[in-house]
């Protein structure tokens, strides 16, 4: 069975970093056809994807947040791990991770997800 | 990135079909066959329902299809159940993934 589950900060500060892990089981971060993605979700509104990254360490971003993203992963931990820097309220969202295969860029399974509030 | 455009709300009684249009431009749905749907019910993570415009992943119900013309993919759900109310995202390949708006599936 394949499962993700995100992990990381509930509440984070103005002009702080943002770090959050997705540990993955039933699945090998260094199997060529998958990879890892997150994509958030702001209360009420719609999903946005954020950056993946696949077995031979190739990475994309959204361009809109390239400069504020880094997205890393280890292997023998099954983990990927997202860094966003300088957060504001509008990065209040439900961050999720989520499978994504290599040539459909499918998202399956999700996380459950984590709910990160920016606030002072 | 441009977000896919969809209709903020669909319905339909138990029983009937309902289809969810996902529009974008020749950059991403119209120039790949890469359109995925998920299904999110409130509070929960979203669900891959379609793949690949038209492909079914195990254990999702025949009731959905999926189906693509030019630049403008179409879900669409028969036989409307109670529990088919959720909200639906589109998504497509466009260089990087960019999603939809979401769709709001009431059944009344």
């Amino acid at each position: 069975q394949v499962t993700l589950k995100e992990s990381g900060p509930v509440l984070v500060k103005p002009t702080e970093t943002l770090t959050l892990t997705c540990t993955v089981s039933g699945f090998s971060l260094s199997n060529a056809r998958m990879g890892v993605s997150w994509i958030r979700q702001p209360p009420g509104k719609a999903l946005e994807w954020l950056a993946h990254i696949f077995s031979n360490d190739e990475k994309s971003y959204s361009t809109s947040l390239k400069s504020r993203l880094t997205i890393s992963k280890d292997t023998s931990k099954s983990q990927v791990v997202l860094t966003m820097t300088n957060m504001d309220p509008v990065d209040t969202a439900t961050y999720y991770c989520a499978r994504i295969f290599y040539v459909e860029l499918r998202f399956d399974p999700w996380g459950q997800g984590t709910l990160v509030t920016v606030s002072s | 990135q441009s977000a896919l455009t969809q209709p903020p709300s669909a319905s339909g009684s138990p029983g009937q079909s309902v289809t969810i249009s996902c529009t974008g431009t020749s950059s991403d749905v119209g120039g790949y066959n890469y359109v995925s749907w998920y299904q999110q019910h409130p509070g929960k993570a979203p669900k891959l329902m379609i793949y690949e415009v038209s492909k079914r992943p195990s254990g999702v119900p025949d009731r959905f299809s999926g189906s693509k013309s030019g630049n403008t993919a179409s879900l669409t759900v028969s036989g409307l159940q109670a529990e088919d109310e959720a909200d639906y995202y589109c998504s497509s390949y466009a260089g990087s993934v960019v999603f939809g708006g979401g769709t709001k599936l009431t059944v009344l």
